[in-house]
């Protein structure tokens, strides 16, 4: 059983430009959930994917943006980007229906806006 | 005032210590409760995952949650030097409409000295 993996790593951006990260969802989940944490703090929700659409959102801007595939996997879009937009941004898989709503962590992609 | 409240530390203990760690929290429509840990610059791994109010024993770490005082704590028997991290606790009414979203405390840093 593979766990949830994230891409890329690291990525530094200057300010208004646009991102997207990358996340595959552990094997036999259908749920995606995308997390923003800066630095000394806890994870922020920002929204969730299930069956390909939004369902569920947290006090972000729209220029954050998701999408999830077929396949399970999801994107998380970034535009005009802000220097407090600096953070780890955290993938997380769930199995809706599965029984178990438990989130499980990606590595994180580290995001450094100059 | 924060949903979730959690001390930020850090919390030196010596190994072989017992430690408490607690998290208030003002919602009363949270029913699932979990602890993740997370090392630096990694991504959060959980530790332990509680349904309504009560007691959960897994080898070292036994979770409390008391829903009456809205208070959760983790308990970690015979402490040790890799136990040093980042304790998250976080919190969710489950699946809903609006998806289900993890609310997290700020999280505490945890030294556990040899």
């Amino acid at each position: 059983e593979t766990g949830v993996t994230q891409s890329p790593t690291h990525l530094i951006k200057t300010r208004g430009q646009q991102v997207t990260l990358r996340c595959s969802s552990q094997s036999g989940h259908n749920t995606v959930s995308w997390y923003q944490q800066a630095l000394g703090q806890g994870p922020q929700f920002i929204f969730q994917y299930y069956r390909e659409e939004e369902n569920g959102r947290g006090n972000f801007p729209p220029r954050f943006s998701g999408l999830q595939f077929p396949n399970y996997s999801s994107e998380l879009n970034v535009n005009a980007l802000e220097l407090d937009d600096s953070a780890l941004y955290l993938c997380a898989s769930s199995s809706r229906g599965g029984g178990s709503d438990t989130q499980y962590f990606g590595p994180g992609t580290r995001l450094t806006v100059l | 005032q924060k949903e979730v409240e959690q001390d930020p530390g850090p919390l030196s203990v010596p190994e072989g210590a017992i430690v408490s760690l607690n998290c208030t929290y003002s919602n009363s429509a949270f029913q699932y409760f979990m602890w993740y840990r997370q090392y630096s610059r990694k991504g959060p791994e959980l530790l332990m995952y509680t349904y309504s109010s009560g007691n959960k024993e897994d080898g070292r770490f036994t979770a409390q949650v008391d829903k009456s005082s809205k208070y959760i704590s983790l308990f970690i028997r015979d402490s040790q030097p890799s136990d040093s991290a980042t304790y998250l606790c976080a919190m969710s009414g489950g699946w809903n409409n609006a998806g289900n979203m993890l609310t997290f405390g700020g999280g505490t840093r945890l030294m556990v000295k040899p």
